[in-house]
């Protein structure tokens, strides 16, 4: 069946970096697009990017340009998510997302920074 | 960047209807925002109920239908059950900028 498989749990400390990966399984890596979303402690859903896994172009949404990178690796059909210069306001839930009408989610990883 | 607007809270009487809605602040919302729906109950991954407006999943409860009202992007829950007690979140897709989620709307069936 098709599923996203993300890392685990992250303790970081402020101004150190993180990487997310999300795992994609049941279905042809190349063909959808991943948004990655996060959610605060107690807070809304907020989107962060999305990345093209065929060629690799990705978007970031302005709040977070130049501190998130997504890159793709097609051999192991896993997407990355690593976000740098962390803060305490980047404690959150981490999802990536299936773009086909964001029918697929991962478990979600949280990454605290403390 | 855009503010979407959702009424932070609403009660429902078991079995009863009600409308949510997502509002933008550029303006009406269209088809062209492409709106999506979400459900999550506490301690959960969100569940995407409805995207493009009003297309469902095959999840998807029937009682949930998807619409464009008076400018806004809708959802409507028909014949309200206590597990639809959530949070929903609204998403909207904007022509040359990034999505944004709404705020979220918490739901009470009671």
């Amino acid at each position: 069946q098709v599923q996203l498989v993300q890392s685990g749990a992250e303790v970081k400390k402020p101004g150190a970096s993180v990487k997310v990966s999300c795992k994609a399984s049941g279905y042809t890596f190349t063909n959808y697009y991943m948004h990655w979303v996060r959610q605060a402690p107690g807070q809304g859903l907020e989107w962060m990017a999305i990345i093209n896994p065929s060629g690799g172009r990705s978007e970031y949404t302005q709040k977070f340009q130049g501190r998130v990178t997504l890159t793709r690796d097609t051999s192991t059909s896993t997407v990355y998510m690593e976000l740098s210069s962390l803060r305490s306001e980047d404690t959150a839930v981490y999802y990536c997302v299936r773009k086909n009408g964001m029918d697929v989610w991962g478990q979600g990883t949280t990454v605290t920074v403390s | 960047q855009a503010v979407v607007t959702q009424e932070p809270s609403l009660t429902v009487s078991p079995g009863g209807t009600v409308t949510l809605t997502c509002g933008s602040s550029t303006g009406a919302v269209t088809s062209a925002n492409y709106p999506y729906w979400f459900q999550q109950k506490p301690g959960q991954a969100p569940r995407t109920l409805i995207y493009d407006t009003s297309i469902k999943h095959s999840w998807t409860p029937a009682r949930f239908s998807g619409s464009l009202l008076g400018g806004k992007a809708a959802l409507t829950l028909s014949g309200a059950q206590p597990e639809d007690e959530a949070e929903y979140y609204c998403l909207l897709s904007y022509s040359g900028a990034r999505p944004v989620f709404g705020g979220g709307t918490k739901l009470t069936v009671l």
